[in-house]
C-alpha cells in the first residue's frame, strides 16, 4: 500500500513564528488531506488538496503530486495551533477507498 | 446535521467481553469509514461502506471484528472476545461520493482491562 511520511515528528515554536510541515507519499494519489488533531482527540480537516495550492487564513498548503509531496505552512503561530498535524493520502488506483495517515507532526507553540 | 456522532465516548471492558460501538454519519453522506488510532500513531483504516455495502476491509480487521451498516444509515462496529491490544480510539468518518473524507466523529475510546 501507499506509504506516507511526515517531518519533522516534533516541532516547538515561539508564538508568532512561522513553520513548514512536510508530507511525502510513495504513489499517485487522488486525495491528499491535512488534519489537525486537538488535545481532546478531535480530527479537524484543514485542507483537501490533491494538487495545487490553497490558503485559509494563517494556514496554506501546497501539493506537488508529480513529485509526491505536500507542504503545510503555518504563519504567525498561536498557542491554539498546538496539537498533532496529520497528512493523509488515498492511492488513486481502482478499488481503493482508504486514507493512509502519516505518523503526524506534534506542534507545541509556547507563549 | 451537526456532524458525525459516535456512541459511547468511552468504554471500559474486561478482557474477553464483547463490545459494540455506533456511528451516525451525516445523513446525506453515502460513504462511511471506520479507523483505529493507538497512542502516538496516526489513524489506521479498518473498513469502508458505500451505502449498505462493505466494499473494503483492512487486514487489521480480524475475525473478532465485524461491522454493519443496515439500510445505509448508521453503522455498528462489534469486537468479540476483546483483548488488551484492542485498546484504542475508534474513529468514524463519512463523506460524499467524491471529495474529502470529512468530518470525523469524536471517537470512542476503548480500554480493555
Amino acid at each position: 500500500g501507499i506509504q506516507v511520511e511526515q517531518s519533522p515528528p516534533d516541532l516547538i515554536l515561539q508564538e508568532g513564528a512561522n513553520s513548514t510541515l512536510r508530507c511525502n507519499f510513495s504513489d499517485s494519489v487522488n486525495n491528499l488531506q491535512w488534519f489537525h488533531q486537538n488535545p481532546w482527540g478531535q480530527l479537524i480537516n484543514l485542507f483537501y488538496i490533491p494538487s495545487g495550492t490553497k490558503q485559509n487564513g494563517r494556514l496554506s498548503a501546497t501539493t506537488v503530486a508529480t513529485e509526491r509531496y505536500s507542504l503545510l505552512y503555518i504563519s504567525s503561530s498561536q498557542t491554539t495551533d498546538s496539537g498533532v498535524y496529520f497528512c493523509a493520502a488515498k492511492y488513486s488506483g481502482a478499488g481503493s477507498y482508504q486514507l493512509t495517515f502519516g505518523k503526524g507532526t506534534k506542534l507545541s507553540v509556547i507563549p | 446535521d451537526t456532524g458525525v456522532s459516535q456512541d459511547p465516548r468511552h468504554k471500559i471492558t474486561k478482557r474477553g467481553q464483547n463490545v459494540t460501538f455506533r456511528c451516525d454519519p451525516i445523513s446525506e453522506h453515502n460513504r462511511l469509514y471506520w479507523y483505529r488510532q493507538t497512542l502516538g500513531q496516526g489513524p489506521e483504516f479498518l473498513t469502508y461502506f458505500q451505502n449498505e455495502a462493505q466494499l473494503e476491509k483492512s487486514r487489521l480487521l480480524s475475525d473478532r471484528f465485524s461491522a454493519e451498516r443496515p439500510k445505509g444509515s448508521f453503522s455498528t462496529l462489534e469486537i468479540q472476545r476483546t483483548e488488551q491490544g484492542d485498546s484504542a480510539m475508534y474513529l468514524c468518518a463519512s463523506s460524499l461520493a467524491s471529495g474529502p473524507t470529512t468530518p470525523f466523529g469524536s471517537g470512542t475510546r476503548l480500554t480493555v482491562v
